[in-house]
C-alpha cells in the first residue's frame, strides 16, 4: 500500500476561521511533508517532519501550524488565513531522511483550500 | 541543489514514445536526477531516478548523458493517461545531503506533456 490520504478534499473558510487539514499514511514512513501549490505553479515545500519532530520550516507564516501527533498522522492547523493562501495543500511521506533506503516521496491527492 | 531546464510543453501521439529532455549542466557528483509527474488535480507521482547509469522501471526509462549534464525521460508507449506535467529534479540524498539530510524536493516549472489520440 503506497497510499497517502488527505482530508478534506475541498475546504472553504473565512479569514477568521480556524480549520485543520489532515494527512495519514500507513506505510511505516517516518518522514512527512507539507507542500503548497498555487494555481499553475509547481509545489513548494512548507514543512518537514522526521520521527514526529519538526525538521524543516521553510519560513512559513505562523498562521500555518503543523502538528505530527504520531508516526502515521500529520495535521496542518490554519488560523487567520488570507485570500492569497488559497491553494492546493499537498502532504507527502517517505521512508525517512537518512537516504540509506529509498527516499521516494509519496504524495496524497491534496486539499483544495479557498479562503474568502 | 542544481537547477534544471525543461521545455515548457510537448506533444506526443498515443502509442508513440514520449521523450522528455532535461538540462542540468551544473549537476554535481553526488546529485541524483529524479522525475515526478503530476496529473491534473492530483498529487505528484514518483516515476524514476538515477545517478549516472541508465535506469528502467515499469513506468519509464531514464537516459543520463555520460557527462551527466542532461537526461531524457522516455515513456515507451504513451497513452492519454500520461498527459501530465513532468518535473525533472536534481538533488542530493543520503546522510551527506546538505547537512540536514532532509529530502527536499525543489520543483521547477516542468514540462506539460499532452498525449493526443
Amino acid at each position: 500500500d503506497t497510499e497517502v490520504t488527505q482530508t478534506p478534499k475541498h475546504l472553504v473558510m473565512g479569514m477568521t476561521n480556524k480549520k485543520s487539514l489532515k494527512c495519514e499514511q500507513h506505510m511505516g514512513h517516518r518522514a512527512m511533508y507539507w507542500y503548497k501549490q498555487k494555481a499553475k505553479k509547481p509545489p513548494e515545500l512548507m514543512f518537514v517532519y522526521s520521527y514526529e519532530k519538526l525538521s524543516i520550516n521553510e519560513s512559513v507564516p505562523s498562521r500555518f501550524s503543523p502538528e505530527c501527533p504520531n508516526s502515521s498522522l500529520l495535521n496542518l492547523h490554519l488560523h487567520a488565513l488570507q485570500p492569497e493562501d488559497s491553494a492546493l495543500y499537498l502532504c507527502a511521506s517517505s521512508h525517512d531522511l537518512s537516504g540509506r533506503l529509498t527516499d521516494t516521496q509519496y504524495f496524497g491527492p491534496g486539499t483544495r483550500l479557498t479562503v474568502l | 541543489d542544481a537547477k534544471t531546464t525543461q521545455p515548457t510543453s510537448m506533444d506526443c501521439a498515443e502509442g508513440r514514445a514520449a521523450n522528455l529532455p532535461c538540462n542540468h549542466s551544473t549537476i554535481s557528483g553526488n546529485e541524483y536526477v529524479y522525475w515526478y509527474r503530476q496529473i491534473h488535480s492530483q498529487g505528484p507521482q514518483y516515476i524514476i531516478h538515477g545517478l549516472k547509469n541508465n535506469e528502467t522501471n515499469e513506468m519509464a526509462s531514464l537516459i543520463i548523458t555520460e557527462d551527466r549534464k542532461s537526461s531524457t525521460l522516455i515513456l515507451p508507449h504513451a497513452t492519454l493517461r500520461d498527459t501530465a506535467v513532468y518535473y525533472c529534479i536534481v538533488r542530493r540524498r543520503g546522510p551527506n545531503a546538505g547537512g540536514t539530510s532532509y529530502g527536499k524536493l525543489t520543483f521547477g516549472q516542468g514540462t506539460i506533456l499532452t498525449v493526443h489520440p
